[in-house]
């Protein structure tokens, strides 16, 4: 099955530790997002690519950085986590970008920083 | 950007419909109006979208009011597999990439 997948589902990784999440698909989709949910939280935009544009929301700290060497997959980089950005964070996809276009999500990947 | 209001929770029993108010009274014309659904411990899942007239797929109806300042989503037979966040986002012309999720409806079925 066509599908959007996060590994590992699970991170643990020390305060300023550098800490990568990765996000493949096998949609074939141009979009590529990732959101971060954190507990009892509605899930939040941090960036976007459409093909290898890449799209930053506003308010989303520098901290975090994003890579997408090609159409399948898409990488998380924080660069130095705080205990502030302990969450879930979720990979989503679309094949195009408008608002007719649903979005795909993969399970997430719980980050926990200690 | 156009603001969504949804109850904090629902309950409902198995087999029985829900609806799912959604209030939107400052939506423009051009906003699509989305529903995605979060099971516990998963991603976010959609579930329906339409713009002016009612839409029905596999999973859920929706019904838009016609002056668009209202919509339900409507689960025809719920199941405790149906139990999730339930919510409601408008999709703007503008910025139209955007899932703007709100807090949404916690939905508990009961056997």
């Amino acid at each position: 099955d066509a599908m959007v997948i996060q590994n590992p589902r699970y991170q643990v990784t020390q305060f300023g530790k550098p800490v990568t999440l990765s996000c493949s698909q096998t949609l074939n989709h141009n979009v590529m997002y990732w959101y971060q949910q954190k507990s009892s939280q509605a899930p939040k935009l941090l960036f976007h690519y459409y093909d290898k544009d890449f799209n930053n929301e506003a308010d989303t700290p520098d901290n975090f950085q994003s890579r997408r060497p090609n159409t399948s997959f898409c990488f998380l980089d924080i660069r130095s986590p705080g205990l502030g950005d302990a969450a879930m964070y979720l990979c989503a996809t679309s094949l195009l970008r408008d608002r007719g276009n649903e979005q795909y999500f993969g399970p997430g990947t719980r980050l926990t920083v200690t | 950007d156009a603001k969504t209001t949804q109850p904090n929770s629902m309950e409902s029993n198995e087999e029985e419909p829900v609806h799912l108010p959604c209030n939107h009274s400052t939506i423009s014309g051009t906003d699509y109006i989305h529903w995605y659904r979060q099971l516990p411990s998963q991603g976010p899942e959609y579930v329906i979208h339409g713009l002016t007239s009612n839409v029905n797929n596999r999973m859920a109806s929706l019904a838009i009011a016609e002056d668009r300042k209202s919509s339900t989503l409507i689960l025809h037979r719920a199941t405790l597999r149906d139990a999730a966040v339930y919510y409601c986002i408008l999709r703007a012309l503008r910025n139209d990439y955007k899932l703007s999720f709100g807090a949404g409806t916690t939905v508990t079925v009961r056997a």
